[in-house]
Parts: structure tokens; C-alpha cells; sequence
């Protein structure tokens, strides 16, 4: 089976833009997480979406957005962007019926300037 | 609220050598605990889970109820080990997603 895809996997953007960023899970998943990776914060948990809902909602504000489609992959959107935002984030899928193993993408690396 | 703490960022050992990566947690119900590790230039992946009570790799890891820890062990490290290593927990209802500690990253010299 192919692994998590994540799009694009390096992007810059200027303080004020948005961003779209775009996950595609293994074949079969129904549950999409979205993470958010920095140095000083580590992994934190931004959302989680299944069959279309969202599940789970980490505490990071109304700017950052998610959805997921029917055929599973899901989207995430970051606007009015912060340097603060610049992060690797990583989107992990599963089966969606028990919690913990995750396969993870290897991230779309953004950086705000 | 749960919390997941990992005390040690870095933590080095000589191949051979017994290796312990600490992991402490703070959650109000019955959590599941987990380890993932990233090999270099490598995905985040499972490692083990407390659930299975397996080893993989070589690795245990036991649940400690009254300690809250969930620490990870290895009784003769390999060179190869050398990865960073995230403990995770999950709740339930509300609060079932992964939340992750610091992580460690494991350097196991020759």
C-alpha cells in the first residue's frame, strides 16, 4: 500500500497569506489527524477528521481549518499566516476505529516570512 | 487535561550498554500508551503500544498505574537505535487523540 502523501512538501509564504496543504491517507483509512511540529512546542495536535467530520479539535485559533472528503483525504488551511506559523506539519492517518497507531506523511514544511 | 512528559531531550549510551527512556503522564482516566520513534530521514512510526505487552526490537515498555510512567527499556542498545523516540498517550471520549511528549533523542555510541 502506498504510504501517507502529503503537498507540498516545502512551501514559503509571507506573513498575512494563506495556505492550503493537502493530505492524502493509505487506502482504506477513514481518520485523518493533522500535527503541528516546531522545536520549541513539539508534536501538538491541531485536528482530527472522520468520514467527513471532525472528531477532535486541538486549541489553536479559528485561523487554522480543516476539511476531508469523501474519498478520505483531507485539507488543511492556515490564513492570515504568522511567523509563528513556520512548522513542519505533519498529517497522519488510520483505520479510525481504535486510537494510537498512526501512520504518519513525511510533512509539509512551512515557512512564514 | 493530559500531559505527556518525557524529562531527558538527549540521552547517550554505549552500544552494548542497558538504555531507559523515561516517560511520565498525567491523565484523569484509563489512557493508552504508546512509544514512536523517527529513525533519521525517516517517517514517525509505531514503535510499541502498552496494550500489546510485546517487545519490539528489543524494546519493552511497562504501564506503572501508580507511578504514571510508562518508561521505555532496552537491555543491550544497538548502534542502530540511535533515533529520537516520542512517548504518546491517548484518552478517551473527547480526548482520545495522541498527545505526544518532547521526545528524546537516543544516541547509541560505538
Amino acid at each position: 500500500k502506498a504510504g501517507v502523501t502529503q503537498t507540498p512538501r516545502y512551501l514559503i509564504k509571507t506573513r498575512g497569506q494563506q495556505v492550503t496543504l493537502s493530505c492524502s491517507p493509505i487506502s482504506g483509512h477513514r481518520s485523518v489527524s493533522w500535527y503541528q511540529q516546531t522545536p520549541g512546542q513539539g508534536l501538538q495536535f491541531l485536528f482530527e477528521y472522520f468520514s467527513e467530520t471532525q472528531r477532535n479539535k486541538g486549541n489553536f485559533p479559528g485561523r487554522f481549518s480543516g476539511r476531508q472528503f469523501s474519498n478520505s483525504r483531507s485539507e488543511m488551511n492556515v490564513s492570515t499566516l504568522e511567523l509563528g506559523d513556520s512548522a513542519l506539519y505533519l498529517c497522519a492517518s488510520s483505520p479510525g476505529h481504535s486510537t494510537g497507531e498512526l501512520f504518519f506523511g513525511e510533512g509539509s514544511r512551512l515557512t512564514v516570512l | 487535561a493530559q500531559r505527556v512528559t518525557q524529562p531527558e531531550k538527549l540521552l547517550s549510551v554505549f552500544k552494548g550498554a542497558p538504555v531507559e527512556l523515561k516517560c511520565n503522564y498525567s491523565y484523569s482516566g484509563s489512557p493508552e500508551l504508546f512509544w514512536y520513534v523517527q529513525y533519521s530521514r525517516q517517517r514517525l512510526q509505531l514503535l510499541l503500544r502498552h496494550i500489546s505487552r510485546e517487545s519490539i526490537k528489543g524494546f519493552t515498555a511497562d504501564l506503572n498505574k501508580g507511578e504514571t510512567s510508562f518508561h521505555l527499556k532496552k537491555p543491550f542498545a544497538q548502534e542502530e537505535d540511535s533515533a529520537m523516540y516520542y512517548c504518546a498517550l491517548s484518552g478517551s471520549g473527547s480526548a482520545r487523540q495522541l498527545t505526544f511528549g518532547s521526545g528524546t533523542q537516543l544516541t547509541v555510541l560505538p
